[in-house]
C-alpha cells in the first residue's frame, strides 16, 4: 500500500505562475486535507474535503483552490503564486472526522514549493 | 482561541537516556489528543491517539499520558535511540463539530551517540 502520495516532491515557481499539487490516497478514506508547514509554526489547514465532490475552507485558504472530483484524489491549486506561499505542503487523509473518536490521520511526505 | 503549547522547543539527549516532552492545550470541548513523530523531510507519523477516557497509551518505547482535568499531556521516550531524532508534534481535536485540529509547533529532539 502506498498510503498518501504527493506529487511533485519539489517545485520552484516564479511569482505569478500557477500550478497544481496532486494528492492521492489508496485507503478509501472519506476525508482529505491540505496543510502548509512553515518554520517555527505548527501545521495550518488550508482546505479540506469530507467526501467526493465536497470542499471546505480551513484556517488559511486565501490564494488557494482545491478540487475533489474523485474520492482518491485531492488537488491543491495556486492560481497566481506569491513568495508568501513558499512552504512545505502536506496532504493527509482520514476515514472519518478527526473530532469523533480516535480516527488516525495519514500524511504524505510533502511538496517543497519555492516561489521566487 | 484553541491553542496547543509544547515544551521544550528543542532537546538534546544522549543515546540510551529517557526524556519527556510536554503538551498543554486549551482546546474545548476536547475530543482527542494525538502525538506525531516527524522525521526530517518526511510527513508526520502517528504515535498515539488518546480520547477523553484514556489517560495513558503506549507504542513501543513511546508512552503518552493525558490529564484532561489540567489539560496536559506528556510523551515519554524510554531508552532513546539515534532514530528517535525527530520533531514530535502534539495535536488536539475538538468535538465541537470543527474539522480543524489544533497543532502544536513541535519539540525538536536530537539524540547523540
Amino acid at each position: 500500500n502506498a498510503g498518501v502520495t504527493q506529487t511533485p516532491k519539489f517545485r520552484v515557481l516564479k511569482t505569478g505562475q500557477s500550478m497544481t499539487l496532486l494528492c492521492a490516497q489508496d485507503m478509501n478514506h472519506e476525508y482529505m486535507y491540505w496543510y502548509r508547514q512553515d518554520p517555527g509554526m505548527g501545521l495550518r489547514l488550508i482546505h479540506y474535503s469530507v467526501g467526493e465532490g465536497t470542499t471546505a475552507k480551513g484556517e488559511v485558504p486565501d490564494g488557494y483552490n482545491v478540487s475533489r472530483l474523485k474520492k482518491q484524489n485531492f488537488l491543491l491549486g495556486l492560481e497566481s503564486a506569491a513568495p508568501s506561499q513558499t512552504s512545505v505542503y502536506f496532504c493527509a487523509s482520514s476515514y472519518g472526522a478527526l473530532g469523533k473518536g480516535g480516527q488516525p490521520q495519514h500524511f504524505g511526505d510533502g511538496t517543497r514549493l519555492s516561489i521566487l | 482561541k484553541n491553542q496547543v503549547e509544547q515544551s521544550p522547543q528543542s532537546l538534546i539527549i544522549l543515546e540510551g537516556k529517557n526524556c519527556t516532552l510536554q503538551c498543554n492545550y486549551t482546546v474545548s470541548p476536547f475530543s482527542n489528543l494525538r502525538w506525531y513523530k516527524q522525521d526530517t523531510g518526511r510527513g508526520p507519523v502517528s504515535l498515539t491517539i488518546m480520547t477523553f477516557s484514556e489517560n495513558t497509551k503506549s507504542n513501543g518505547r513511546y508512552t503518552a499520558t493525558l490529564d484532561a482535568d489540567t489539560k496536559q499531556s506528556s510523551l515519554h521516550i524510554t531508552a532513546s535511540q539515534l532514530s528517535d531524532s525527530a520533531s514530535y508534534i502534539c495535536v488536539v481535536s475538538s468535538s465541537g463539530g470543527s474539522y480543524i485540529p489544533t497543532f502544536g509547533r513541535g519539540t525538536s529532539l536530537i539524540v547523540h551517540p
